[in-house]
Order: C-alpha cells, then structure tokens, then sequence
C-alpha cells in the first residue's frame, strides 16, 4: 500500500474550519484515501473515504487532487471535542491487502477556545 | 455501523501469565482484526483472524504468542501470552463486512498493563 504523510501537529480555533493536509504521492489507482481519528485512548473512529471524487458527509468533507497525489480533510466547523489525532491512511483493494490498515503517525489536531 | 464490544476494556497483570481478550459483533463481519498500540505509538497490525481456520499472522508476530480464535462470524479472541512489560498496549479488534461497506470499524480497544 501507499505511505501517506502528514503534519506533525496542527491548532485550530474552535469554531473556524480544520484542513488537514495528506500526501499520497505514490498512491495506485485502485487505492482508496480513508481518514480516521483517535481520540485519546479510544479506538479509532471512520470520517470519510473516497476514490477520486470530492465527499462529505456529516462529519467532513475530502478533497481529493484530480491526480490524487494528495487530499484535504476538513472540518467545518472544529469544536473541542475535535480533538485527536488524524490518520490518513491508502488502502488497497487486493485481497491480500484491502483489510489492513497502515497507519502512520497522524497528525495531532489541537482546537483551542 | 455494528455495535463492537471487547473484553476487558482495561487490565492490569502480573508478567508470565496470560490474558484473553474477547471481541463481540452484533453483526455478521467477514472479516476481523486484531492491532496492537503500544504507547504513544501508532497502531499496528498483528493479525487477521480467519473463522474456521488458523489467523493470518503480520510480520514480527507469531501464534505462539498471540493465539488467535475466530470460531463464528461474530466473535474473536486474541489471547496474550506469557506477558512481559514489553506487552503493555491497547490491543484493538477492528471488523469490516457488507454491512459497512467494506469499511472497517473498530472496537473502542483494551488497555493492559503488564506489572
């Protein structure tokens, strides 16, 4: 699969949009970008996914570049309870690697009053 | 998405014994996982656990030491054995299926510490 990297760390002020930056330069055709956060000692909970195409859903939105070399999560509204780290992750679709999930180290999303 | 529930969520043990970690899905899932975080740490991969057949081990993890089971579509056990320190980690069991459209989900993890 695809390496992803990502910033270290990021602030946010409560209540402005997030944009949490990827590269996935080496990403194949067939590999999906998913995002995923943990906050702290919890598992990790889903965001979003896509292919190619921009998503939202009721969380974030994905803006995937048109050669897919990277992506941007945002969230639109950061509140406190944002805060975590941030996993954007390549996922193959093979059937020897569609079910792993290679995590990097995230980038810790801080959103402050 | 399904409802994963683990057992325990947090333990403390004694170092040479062994700890079974049990992980209940109200769904069917085809597939399940089981990852290890170690402290400040990102997660990492130790196995896919296979019903009805031996798991499907990652680099740098063996049986002997993280037994897997997977007995129905439902349920996993991931045991640690002969536990040292070193073992001290959330271990997560994650699960995907059509149900979530092949997304994986995971548990909210269980936290050992090895005394």
């Amino acid at each position: 699969d695809a390496k992803t990297t990502q910033p270290t760390s990021m602030d946010c002020a409560e209540g402005r949009a997030a944009n949490l930056p990827c590269n996935h330069s080496t990403i194949s055709g067939n590999e999906y970008v998913y995002w995923y956060r943990q906050i702290h000692s919890q598992g990790p909970q889903y965001i979003i996914h896509g292919l190619k195409n921009n998503e939202t859903n009721e969380m974030a939105s994905l803006i995937i570049t048109e050669d897919r070399k990277s992506s941007t999560l945002i969230l639109p509204h950061a509140t406190l309870r944002d805060t975590a780290v941030y996993y954007c992750i390549v996922r193959g679709q093979t059937t020897d690697s569609w079910g792993k999930l290679q995590f990097g180290a995230g980038t810790q999303v801080v959103v402050t009053p | 998405s399904a409802v994963i529930s683990q057992k325990p969520s947090r333990d403390i043990c004694q170092r040479g014994t062994s700890l079974t970690i049990q992980c209940q899905v109200d769904s069917q899932v085809t597939m399940m996982f089981w990852y290890r975080q170690q402290p400040g740490q990102s997660l990492t991969l130790i196995a896919t656990a296979n019903q009805g057949s031996e798991a499907t081990y990652e680099s740098g993890f063996v049986i002997d030491k993280f037994p897997i089971s997977r007995p129905n579509l439902t349920f996993s056990t991931l045991t640690v054995s002969n536990m040292s320190p070193e073992d001290s980690s959330i271990y997560l069991c994650s699960v995907s299926g059509r149900y979530s459209g092949n997304t994986i989900y995971f548990g909210e993890g269980s936290w050992l510490t090895v005394v």
